[in-house]
């Protein structure tokens, strides 16, 4: 069974970073494309990011080019994602996905002073 | 950039056939992709390469794709099949997905 267990999200200050971490188990992760998933309060789902199963190509939403990124260790089963200068509008649940078809139940974001 | 466009909302009565489209000027070229969400749930994956189903979906999901518009098809719709559903693609490149805005799916 694909079992995604997210983990790292809560409270930061506006300007402020957080490093999101995403457990695979059930599945040989390393062969797999790996997906972040982010959805505002109330709101629709919204495609992050990207990352091909070697960690070698990567893409991302315009709206966190160059403050977000992602990765992986294949060797621990994990993806990354380190979110710097955040902003309010980032508060969100974060899920990680496989391929997009297998999510996890996401992780809490709030950008909040 | 680039957009999938999608109905706010849908309403059919238990029994009836719900149509939810979604439109984007990449899609006779890309694959379209169906998520199920409930209320406080993780997105459910119910329709992959514009019409095939994923095991353990109803047969009553199908999914079609002509021209710039795909659609999911819920014959014989239930009320446990009311939530939101988002359609998913890619822009003309291949670099960048994006779901569409959403439809909340009413069975009553």
């Amino acid at each position: 069974e694909v079992q995604l267990v997210e983990s790292g999200g809560g409270l930061v200050q506006p300007g402020g970073s957080l490093r999101l971490s995403c457990v695979a188990s059930g599945f040989t992760f390393s062969t797999y494309w790996m997906h972040w998933v982010r959805q505002a309060p109330g709101k629709g789902l919204v495609w992050v990011s990207r990352i091909n199963s070697d960690g070698s190509r990567t893409s991302y939403a315009d709206s966190v080019k160059g403050r977000f990124t992602i990765s992986r260790d294949n060797a621990k089963n994990t993806l990354f994602l380190q979110m710097n200068s955040l902003r309010a509008e980032d508060t969100a649940v974060y899920y990680c996905a496989r391929e997009i078809a297998d999510w996890g139940q996401g992780t809490l974001v709030t950008v909040s002073s | 950039s680039y957009e999938l466009t999608q109905p706010p909302s849908v309403s059919v009565s238990p029994g009836q056939t719900a149509r939810i489209t979604c439109s984007g000027d990449a899609l006779p070229k890309k694959f379209c992709y169906w998520f199920q969400q409930k209320s406080g749930q993780a997105p459910v994956l119910v329709i992959y390469e514009d019409s095939k189903r994923p095991s353990g979906i109803p047969e009553r999901f199908s999914g079609s794709s002509s021209g710039t518009m795909a659609t999911l098809t819920i014959s014989g719709a239930q009320v446990e099949d009311e939530g939101d559903y988002y359609c998913y693609s890619t822009d003309s490149s291949g670099n960048h997905r994006v779901f569409g805005g959403g439809t909340k799916l009413s069975v009553l």
